[in-house]
C-alpha cells in the first residue's frame, strides 16, 4: 500500500515550456486535490476532483489545468510555465464519510521554472 | 474572509521543555479541523482531526484541543525528533467547496539537545 505518489520528484523548466504532474493513489479515494507551497504562503489549493470525470477550481487555477480519466489518477499540467509557478506542488486524495474525510498527502514535485 | 492563524511562527525549545502552538480561526462555519507534521523536503503527515469544541486527541508527546475560536497543539517533553513544522487547516461545512481545506502558514518547532 503505497498510499499517495508523485512523480516526478524534482523537475527544472524553462519559460513557456509545458510538463504534466502524476499523483497516483491506491486507497480507492473519490477526493483528489493538487496544492502547491511556498515560502510564507502556506498551503493553497488550486484543482480537486470529486470522482472520476470531474474537476473544479481552487484558490489559485490560473495556469493550471487538471484531468481525472481514473479515479486512482489525478494529473496536473502546465501548458507555459512561469517563473511565478516556481513552487513545490502536492498532490492529496480523501475519502468522504461522516467523520472520516482526512487528507492524505504525498511526498511532492518540486518545479523550478527559469 | 475565512482564515486561519498559526502561532508562533517558530518556536525554538530545549529537550523537555513543554510548550504549546495555538491556531485561530475565524470561518462561519467549521467542519473539522485538522493538525499536520510537515517534516523538511517532504508532504504533510496527518495528525488529528478535531470536529468540536472541546474535543481533545494524543499521541504520544502530542495532545490537541479545539475551542469555539481557536486550537492548540500542546508538546509534553518534546524529543529532537518532534523537531518539525506544524500545520493547522480548517474544512469548512458550507458552500461547494467541499472537502476543501483552508491552511495556516505553520509553526517551525526546533526541539534542541
Amino acid at each position: 500500500n503505497a498510499g499517495v505518489t508523485q512523480t516526478p520528484k524534482f523537475r527544472v523548466l524553462k519559460t513557456g515550456q509545458s510538463m504534466t504532474l502524476l499523483c497516483a493513489q491506491d486507497m480507492n479515494h473519490e477526493y483528489m486535490y493538487w496544492y502547491r507551497q511556498d515560502p510564507g504562503m502556506g498551503l493553497r489549493l488550486i484543482h480537486y476532483s470529486v470522482g472520476e470525470g470531474t474537476t473544479a477550481k481552487g484558490e489559485v487555477p490560473d495556469g493550471y489545468n487538471v484531468s481525472r480519466l481514473k479515479k486512482q489518477n489525478f494529473l496536473l499540467g502546465l501548458e507555459s510555465a512561469a517563473p511565478s509557478q516556481t513552487s513545490v506542488y502536492f498532490c492529496a486524495s480523501s475519502y468522504h464519510g461522516q467523520f472520516t474525510d482526512t487528507q492524505y498527502f504525498g511526498p511532492g514535485t518540486r518545479l523550478t521554472v527559469l | 474572509e475565512d482564515q486561519v492563524t498559526q502561532s508562533p511562527e517558530a518556536l525554538r525549545l530545549q529537550e523537555g521543555e513543554s510548550s504549546s502552538l495555538n491556531c485561530s480561526y475565524t470561518v462561519s462555519g467549521l467542519r473539522g479541523l485538522f493538525w499536520y507534521r510537515q517534516d523538511p523536503g517532504k508532504g504533510p503527515e496527518f495528525l488529528f482531526t478535531l470536529y468540536s469544541a472541546g474535543e481533545e486527541k494524543e499521541k504520544e508527546r502530542l495532545k490537541a484541543t479545539l475551542t469555539k475560536k481557536e486550537s492548540f497543539l500542546h508538546i509534553t517533553a518534546p524529543k529532537p525528533e518532534d523537531s518539525a513544522t506544524y500545520l493547522c487547516a480548517v474544512r469548512l461545512n458550507y458552500g461547494g467547496s467541499q472537502g476543501n481545506l483552508i491552511f495556516g502558514k505553520g509553526t517551525k518547532l526546533s526541539v534542541k539537545p
